[in-house]
């Protein structure tokens, strides 16, 4: 699987769009993109999944250019409930097998008052 | 609501004594998953069940065993565990055959080792 590659950590105010940009050179062609979440001292979240072009959820918004060897997660307008760490997955989609999740070192998205 | 579900949430074990931690779910999936996240680092995946078959994570130690005594159970036997298995251990589930691959975590085991 392509390994990522994300910023450790990012700071942000409340009410401002974060941008996380993840990048994943050796994508291959049945590799999707996907985004969990994770507060403290809870399980990770699922929030979005693409595989090109721009997808957008009741949560965020995915940006994934033509080569897909990059994709950006867009939170639009944080709150400070949104300061946890944030995960991009390449994940190789087969229809009707286990689809492993190998994390990555994940951002820690800090949002301030 | 549907749901993973970890018991307990802490559980504190002296060096060396066996220890079991357990994940129920209802959400019908017939993939389970466990993870070990130790502090501030990522999750790492131990194995996984799907249905009553064992996949075993090739660097995962052999003080780590998994049961899965049917489709709602799975539990995490740590036969000897040392000061180095204390971690976050997550259960995690998925339905393949959905054709969708998101996984649905529990909310954790914390082992403390004494």
């Amino acid at each position: 699987l392509a390994k990522t590659t994300q910023p450790i950590s990012m700071d942000s105010y409340e009410g401002q769009e974060v941008n996380i940009t993840c990048s994943h050179n050796n994508i291959a062609t049945n590799d999707y993109i996907t985004w969990y979440q994770q507060f403290p001292s809870q399980g990770p979240r699922f929030i979005i999944q693409g595989y090109k072009t721009k997808v957008t959820n009741e949560v965020a918004s995915l940006f994934i250019p033509a080569d897909r060897k990059s994709s950006t997660l867009s939170l639009p307008r944080v709150s400070l409930s949104d300061t946890a760490v944030y995960y991009c997955l390449v994940v190789r989609q087969r229809s009707g097998a286990t689809n492993k999740l190998i994390f990555g070192t994940g951002t820690l998205l800090a949002v301030q008052p | 609501d549907a749901m993973v579900i970890q018991n307990p949430r802490y559980q504190v074990t002296q060096f060396g004594k066996p220890v079991t931690l357990s994940c129920s779910q209802t959400l019908n999936h017939n993939v389970m998953y466990w993870y070990q996240q130790k502090s501030s680092q990522a999750p790492k995946l131990l194995f996984h069940y799907y249905d009553k078959d064992f996949n075993n994570e090739a660097d995962t130690p052999d003080n780590f065993q998994s049961r899965r005594p049917n489709t709602s159970f799975c539990f995490l036997d740590i036969r000897s565990p040392g000061l180095g298995d204390a971690a976050m251990y997550l259960c995690a589930t998925s339905r393949p055959t959905s054709g969708f691959n998101e996984q649905f975590f529990g909310p954790g085991t914390r082992l403390t080792v004494l």
